[in-house]
């Protein structure tokens, strides 16, 4: 059972766009919201979080949209740039229970040049 | 230096054998995790631990232990290793600043098991 779904496993963008990656979760215990992008070779790094208070969270070119009742949130990169291309995954967790972050599958952008 | 780092980075094993992946942090975190990447199927959560005294199971616990040897050193072990056990496998640590909490991931650890 999946908690964390993100249903487009790859993306291609032309450079100067916007990106918009999605991600859908099942558990309403889940309050807040992370980010994470991913290069080849290495960790994961934080991007960008949002709590469930909010609907909206902004970080430069990186936007994270949550829409609580449709239980999903998006995340946008505008505009979009080449070295953005990587795995980018969503995770959640339940700041009120465990801290048990749980992930997506991740979806692999391209940004095209 | 890296906040996170892992031992080793990279390891061949054979079916049968023991090994152990080590993770080390600095940030003074008190949550520490360990996953494994798999292809198509995302980070997928095999142990992780509040405190010292504190350990928990994941998703995929199944053929792993871990060992919280102190605050900052989190330890995974496949007590007899096989071949579908072959995956990238990252530590990392959790707390909160500002408000904000947030994970750090080690550099990962890719294990090959023959």
């Amino acid at each position: 059972d999946q908690q964390v779904k993100q249903n487009s496993p790859s993306l291609s963008v032309q450079e100067g766009r916007i990106s918009i990656l999605n991600c859908d979760y099942t558990n309403s215990m889940f309050d807040y919201f992370l980010w994470y992008k991913k290069y080849p070779a290495e960790g994961p790094t934080f991007l960008i979080s949002i709590s469930s208070i909010k609907d909206k969270n902004e970080d430069g070119r990186f936007t994270v949209f949550l829409n609580k009742s449709a239980k999903h949130l998006s995340l946008h990169i505008v505009p979009s740039q080449p070295g953005d291309s990587a795995v980018y995954f969503c995770a959640a967790i339940s700041t009120s229970g465990t801290y048990k972050y749980i992930f997506g599958t991740g979806t692999r952008l391209k940004v095209l040049a | 230096d890296a906040d996170v780092t892992q031992t080793p980075r990279n390891r061949i094993t054979k079916t049968g054998k023991r090994i152990m992946l080590e993770c080390s942090q600095t940030k003074g975190h008190d949550r520490m995790y360990w996953y494994r990447q798999d292809p198509g199927l995302g980070l997928r959560l095999i142990y992780y631990s509040f405190d010292v005294k504190d350990i928990n199971k994941g998703e995929i616990s199944d053929g792993y232990s871990v060992s919280r040897q102190a605050q900052a050193k989190f330890s995974l072990s496949l007590e007899s290793a096989i071949p579908n056990q072959t995956a990238l496998y990252f530590c990392a640590t959790s707390g909160t600043s500002g408000g904000w909490e947030t994970q750090y991931f080690g550099p990962g650890t890719r294990l090959l098991v023959l």
